[in-house]
């Protein structure tokens, strides 16, 4: 079946600090969504890239859909300590499927 | 306007126990979904319900079962609870609008002894 990837696992950051996350399949993908997870909290819904090449922003947050819609990626800029949480992207598998990367858990740092 | 509920928090089982995680939302969405996730794998899919009157397995359906009760209610039945079902069971239902994105309830903390 579908899998999507998503590097790294963990990743602890100084406050200030960018961060960024990449998600990867090796099959081309409709679209992809990204979700933010806070500690003890569910998913909430980001953002969705359909586009090949899109870009686009969310005050300090940037998200990228590869030319080739096999990868996506997102970058915050001056993580702050309300960044806390774990960030997955999620595929669409035929119409109805989601598939969720594994995730991506940040820390900040004070 | 809750959402999506899913009842209850916390549950707490024995081997070969049985239980039903229930799941409403009340946005009128079509398709809802469970998940479950556990440290470092994600979330996965266990069994998704495309309308009503319909359901599907998704990437781990052994040892659950669904019923998708009517539009607003899809459950998830855990006929004979195992140590490896521990985990974090998350029911979603999906937006109708241009994005359709999922709606995420707040989560079931399951632990299996």
């Amino acid at each position: 079946g579908q899998q999507v990837m998503q590097i790294p696992q963990y990743q602890h950051v100084q406050e200030g600090e960018d961060f960024t996350t990449y998600c990867n399949s090796s099959t081309t993908l409709s679209n992809i969504q990204w979700y933010k997870q806070r500690p003890g909290g569910h998913p909430v819904f980001l953002i969705q890239l359909v586009k090949s090449g899109e870009v686009k922003k969310q005050k300090r947050l940037t998200f990228q859909f590869g030319e080739a819609k096999k990868n996506s990626s997102l970058h915050i800029t001056a993580t702050q300590t309300t960044d806390v949480g774990t960030y997955f992207c999620a595929a669409t598998s035929g119409t109805y499927k989601y598939i969720f990367g594994t995730g991506t858990r940040l820390k900040v740092l004070a | 306007n809750a959402g999506v509920t899913q009842t209850p928090k916390f549950q707490v089982l024995k081997t070969g126990q049985s239980m039903t995680l229930q799941c409403a939302q009340d946005m009128n969405h079509n398709s809802m979904y469970w998940y479950r996730q556990d440290p470092g794998m994600g979330l996965r899919l266990i069994y998704y319900s495309a309308s009503e009157g319909t359901t599907d397995k998704g990437e781990v359906p052994n040892g659950y079962n669904v019923s998708r009760l009517n539009k607003r209610e899809f459950s998830l039945r855990l006929e004979s609870a195992a140590p490896s079902q521990t985990s974090v069971y998350f029911c979603a239902s999906r937006g109708q609008g241009r994005t359709q994105n999922l709606f995420f309830g707040s989560g079931t903390q399951l632990s299996v002894l």
